[in-house]
């Protein structure tokens, strides 16, 4: 597609429910990562996923937290038994390559926005 | 903890005046991205700076990079109403292991009044 494209674009849930949120990035793009930006604040990294290599997982908060990509597309983040500290809006970008490697820039999609009740 | 800090974290000035941001980080890296972000939507790229430059230009925008300070500032030159957003500085920590993680600092909020 043109952009990446996220959904849901909102998602309310109780507290202790399982949700998924679904990231198509660039047609092309072997890098695909994964922010959560809560209201007012910078955007915190959760993980990223280029080409075949193992992801980086580093900045899951904790294990109700995982995320996949299938065929080096479709990326779905997964959080499991939400809690009220899960509220914020959850950003996936793509890159052509990884951003540290030579001018490769971040094309972000609109975001998630997730409430826990 | 975050990489980069921005400052100040508001910002607000007249139509026409330049608005200079600043942003520090803690450990070397490979390059230094500026973002903007719209109320309520994605972040959108403006300006790549490589750690062996020292200054970029793009229209009325303008990066510094000091390595030896581990900072950046960004310039918007004659500031319009729609330079209105927040503006973040993102890096990517050397060494190959962390090649891909891109951090972003907190951001400064930049108002534009008319």
């Amino acid at each position: 597609g043109a952009g990446v494209s996220q959904s849901p674009s909102n998602k309310v849930t109780e507290k202790g429910k399982d949700v998924e949120l679904r990231c198509d990035p660039i047609s092309g793009h072997t890098a695909l990562y994964w922010y959560r930006q809560s209201l007012g604040q910078g955007l915190e990294f959760l993980i990223y996923f280029q080409g075949n290599s193992a992801p980086d997982k580093s900045g899951l908060p904790s294990d109700r937290f995982s995320a996949e990509r299938t065929g080096g597309s479709v990326s779905t983040l997964t959080i499991q038994r939400t809690q009220q500290e899960d509220s914020a809006v959850y950003l996936c970008a793509s890159s052509l390559g990884l951003a540290g490697a030579g001018a490769n820039v971040l094309t972000f999609g609109a975001g998630s926005r997730l409430t826990v009740l | 903890s975050q990489q980069g800090e921005e400052d100040p974290q508001a910002l607000s000035i007249q139509e026409g005046e330049n608005a200079t941001m600043n942003c520090s980080y803690k450990t070397s890296i490979n390059n230094l991205q500026w973002y903007r972000q719209n109320s309520g939507r994605g972040l959108v790229h403006l300006i790549l700076i490589r750690s062996n430059e020292r200054e970029k230009h793009s229209g009325r925008l303008r990066v510094t990079l000091d390595t030896s300070k581990k900072s950046s500032s960004l310039l918007i030159t004659a500031s319009r109403a729609a330079d209105t957003a927040s503006y973040f500085c993102a890096t990517t920590p050397r060494g190959s292991s962390n090649t891909g993680k891109l951090i972003f600092g907190q951001g400064t909020t930049l108002q534009v009044k008319p």
